[in-house]
Parts: C-alpha cells; structure tokens; sequence
C-alpha cells in the first residue's frame, strides 16, 4: 500500500533563507505522482508543485524545488529565500498511477514551517 | 484550471443533527474526492464519488455516516449524518485537474457542540 511519510512535524528558518522540508515515500506501483501544498492558517490547500515518477528532471516552480531522488523514494521541498508569507502548514502527497481523473490523493501528516524575521 | 465552490465555509451544529456540504465545480469532472481534516491533522480521503454510481468509501468511513450524492458532472455533496463532537473537523472536496494536480475548494469548518 502507498504511504507518505514526513517526519519533521515543526520547522523553523529565518527570513531569505532556504529551507527543506523532508518527505518519503512508498508505492509498489511503477507510475505516480508527487504533490506538495500549502495550508496557510485559513484552511485552503494551495498546491505548489509537482513531480511525475518518470520525469527526468527535478520541477521547480519560483522559488519551490522539489528534489526528488527516485531511488531513495524522497520528494523533499526546498523554498528558497524564505519569506514570512511562506509560514504554514505544508503537505507532501502521493497518487498512484499515471494521471487519470480516477486517481485518490495520500497525504502525509504535514510540517509546519515558521519563518522567523 | 477548476474552480471549486464550497459551501457552507463554516457552521456550529448540535450533535445528533446532520450536515450537508456542497461542492460546485465551474467544469465537468469525473471523480470529486471528499476528505476530513481533524484538528492538527492532516486530510484523511473519506470517498470518491462517481456521477452516476455509488460512492466508494475509504476504510473506516461508511455510507449510512457520510452518505454522498453526486447528481452530475459538475456537483456533489456530502452529509455528516447523525452528528457527535468526534465530527468537528475541516471537510474539503477535491477534483484532479490535470494541468495543476488536484484543486480543492476552500473547505468547510464544523464544530459539532
């Protein structure tokens, strides 16, 4: 069965600093998705980025990366120049298979980062 | 990409009542996800609902609790039936949106008293 696994429940990181945020996963199946939100104190889920099982690069999206190293089963989040906005809940979460409409979302259990001044 | 309407955003419900929480999608989806978020936790998929057939439910969550409607393409609900303060929770719906992974609406806050 596919799991997600991150285990830093709390992070901190000054201002204009990078930060990382840790996620691993799990799945039998050859074809998945990686996806990483964002759930800011109000409640919505804001997606940040996205990396395919079989893309040969790692996505970056702005100032989000995601390092994704297959053989180790890791997505990590890499935010560069950390800005106070960027304080919030973020998720790392996983689809099995290739992309259709069908497929279910599993999350993991969420860091909560906090950008200090 | 879709765009999710959610409502409502938030209600105070007596236990042993019932809510139903509505999403519109602004596009014809195929599957609309429904997940719980408990307080500091993360989402839990409850089902995913098919226009036209029968919910499937994740295990622990059952039909006769969290009955779903999905009437057409582009609308679904769900109802937390029979309410007790275990309920207070963040309820989301979801579609996949192939172009941006999967948008969720804005969320619904229950707090059962």
């Amino acid at each position: 069965a596919q799991k997600i696994t991150q285990t830093q429940p709390g992070m901190f990181v000054q201002e204009k600093e990078a930060v990382t945020l840790d996620c691993t996963y799990d799945t039998s199946d050859p074809s998945y998705g990686l996806f990483w939100y964002k759930q800011p104190s109000s409640g919505e889920m804001i997606f940040l980025i996205y990396q395919g099982s079989y893309d040969q690069q790692n996505a970056t999206e702005g100032r989000y990366s995601l390092n994704f190293q297959k053989a180790r089963k890791s997505a990590n989040l890499v935010i560069s120049a950390s800005q106070l906005g960027d304080s919030a809940m973020y998720f790392c979460a996983m689809r099995e298979g290739n992309g259709g409409a069908t497929n279910k979302l599993i999350f993991g259990t969420g860091t909560l980062l906090a950008v200090q001044p | 990409s879709a765009v999710i309407s959610q409502k409502p955003s938030r209600d105070i419900c007596q236990r042993g009542t019932s809510l139903t929480i509505q999403c519109q999608v602004d596009s014809q989806v195929t599957m609309m996800f429904w997940y719980r978020q408990q307080p500091g936790q993360s989402l839990t998929l409850i089902a995913t609902a098919n226009q036209g057939s029968e919910a499937t439910y994740e295990s622990g969550f059952v039909i006769d609790k969290f009955p779903i409607s999905r009437p057409n393409l582009t609308f679904s609900t769900l109802t937390v039936s029979n309410m007790s303060p275990e309920d207070s929770s963040i309820y989301l719906c979801s579609v996949a949106d192939r172009a941006l992974g999967y948008t969720f609406g804005s969320g619904t806050r229950l707090t059962v008293v």
